[in-house]
């Protein structure tokens, strides 16, 4: 168990390009959510999948944004036509349905810090 | 609406001090709740986590938390805290619903550590 990973760590672009960030998730966790995380703010949720499957997606996620989780393993999260406030860390955590037993806890990845100039 | 709020933004104490961090939150029902740490640059750490039975609950690095229901709040301390415990502490509630297991955050309280 290697933890959850994220690529790339870091991510500088300019105004209007297109990011796309990755998350690997601990292995045999089928759940798995997005994050971002502003200066001086808690993380904020994004997105979640169960699966494959995007069960819920915030406000805060506009039409920009989308992500996928294609064959339940890996997702990736692309912001389209950046803008400067879209500079944020952007994290990744999964976490184990085991609703059966107990809530799931969440394990989070080191983040990708955007930095949109 | 759930909610979680940290009243202090900034926090500092001296090394081998005694540690507590606030952490109140708003929820109608049983609440699951969370503590991480964030140090400088990288992702969150879980110290502890309660769900339900004892209220006082023990994490890593020796951080325990107690949860108090009159009160809403589940507040981490520390007896002695080290100089590596300086970082952010980020508390958290599950946010329960049909179908969602998302996590809300408060706006974390800096910890400074004074050798």
């Amino acid at each position: 168990d290697t933890g959850v990973s994220q690529d790339p760590r870091h991510k500088i672009t300019k105004r209007g390009q297109n990011v796309t960030f990755r998350c690997d998730p601990i292995s045999e966790h089928n759940r798995l959510y997005w994050y971002r995380q502003t200066l001086g703010q808690g993380p904020e949720f994004l997105t979640y999948f169960q699966n494959e499957a995007q069960l819920e997606k915030s406000r805060l996620l506009s039409d920009r944004f989308s992500a996928e989780r294609p064959k339940g393993s890996f997702s990736t999260l692309e912001i389209q036509r950046t803008e400067q406030g879209d500079s944020a860390m952007y994290l990744c955590a999964s976490s184990l349905d085991s609703r059966a037993l107990l809530p799931d806890t969440q394990y989070f990845g080191p983040g990708t810090r955007l930095t949109v100039l | 609406a759930q909610s979680v709020t940290q009243p202090d933004i900034h926090i500092t104490v001296s090394e081998g001090a005694s540690l507590e961090l606030r952490c109140n939150y708003s929820y109608g029902a049983t609440p699951y709740l969370f503590w991480y740490v964030q140090s400088p640059g990288q992702g969150l750490q879980l110290l502890l986590k309660y769900f339900s039975g004892d209220t006082l609950v023990q994490g890593i690095k020796g951080f325990e938390a107690e949860f108090k229901r009159s009160q809403s709040s589940f507040n981490l301390r520390k007896p002695s805290v080290h100089w590596s415990d300086a970082a952010e502490y980020f508390c958290a509630v599950e946010g329960q619903g049909s179908g969602t297991y998302k996590y809300i955050f408060g706006t974390g309280t800096r910890l400074k550590v004074l050798a």
